[in-house]
């Protein structure tokens, strides 16, 4: 079964509000988490890396102000897409890796989360 | 980031095998390399990882080349769902940046029935 579930799976909102997706991990605490965006027919695209209890890292040219990521807990790291436009339109995807593992396992992916602005 | 190089796309006839090459020739010693298939609208799934020595489990089989330059996923016998986009990814230990994992362009394999 899944060891990292995102919500929703699919979600359309009309342009200018804002959208909260949420990613849990199951089996194990995640300390960081990642948020990927991919866009059709495209590789998936690092957005940011959230950290438990500190503020994320993002990725060069991701604004932060546009997309905000809280990571309260050991289990859930939340991605808010602010005043989202139809160009904010794509599949969210998020990451995280079992401590345990050394910080060289395998990356467990959630199911994704597709955004429609209309 | 050390950066992977794959075919856009390769073809395999069902139960036949299938090997999808990577190249990484930048790879620092410390670089494990992991491979990742996706399925359309579905995040990726793991496959295999490995360092320095070929590895095989239940999915696939990795072989590593001695410079570890190179890397081969081999699918023994190729089914219609293995049909994906499959990504070669390095990851160091930089437990600083988190260990990222940055996705290059992968192959997507089709299955011929």
């Amino acid at each position: 079964g899944a060891v990292v579930s995102q919500h929703p799976s699919r979600v359309i909102c009309k342009s200018g509000t804002s959208v909260k997706i949420e990613c849990r991990s199951l089996d194990f605490q995640a300390t960081t988490m990642f948020w990927y965006r991919q866009f059709p027919k495209q590789s998936l695209m690092l957005m940011a890396t959230s950290n438990e209890g500190s503020k994320a890292t993002y990725e060069q040219g991701v604004e932060k102000d546009k997309f905000l990521i809280n990571h309260a807990s050991l289990t859930l790291s939340t991605l808010t897409v602010t005043s989202a436009h139809p160009e904010d339109s794509s599949f969210y995807i998020c990451s995280a890796r079992d401590p345990r593992t050394g910080g060289t396992g395998e990356l467990f992916f959630g199911e994704g989360s597709r955004l429609t602005v209309l | 980031d050390a950066k992977t190089t794959q075919p856009n796309s390769m073809e395999s006839n069902e139960e036949e095998p299938v090997h999808l090459p990577c190249n990484h020739s930048t790879i620092s010693g410390t670089d494990y390399i992991h491979w990742y298939r996706q399925l359309p609208s579905q995040g990726p799934e793991y496959v295999i990882h490995g360092l320095t020595s070929n590895v095989n489990n239940r999915m696939a089989s990795l072989a590593i080349a001695e410079d570890r330059k190179s890397s081969t996923l081999i699918l023994h016998r190729a089914t219609l769902r293995d049909a994906a986009v499959y990504y070669c990814i390095l990851t160091g230990l930089d437990t600083n940046t988190g260990n990222q994992f940055y996705f290059g362009t992968g192959t997507s394999l089709t299955v011929i029935p």
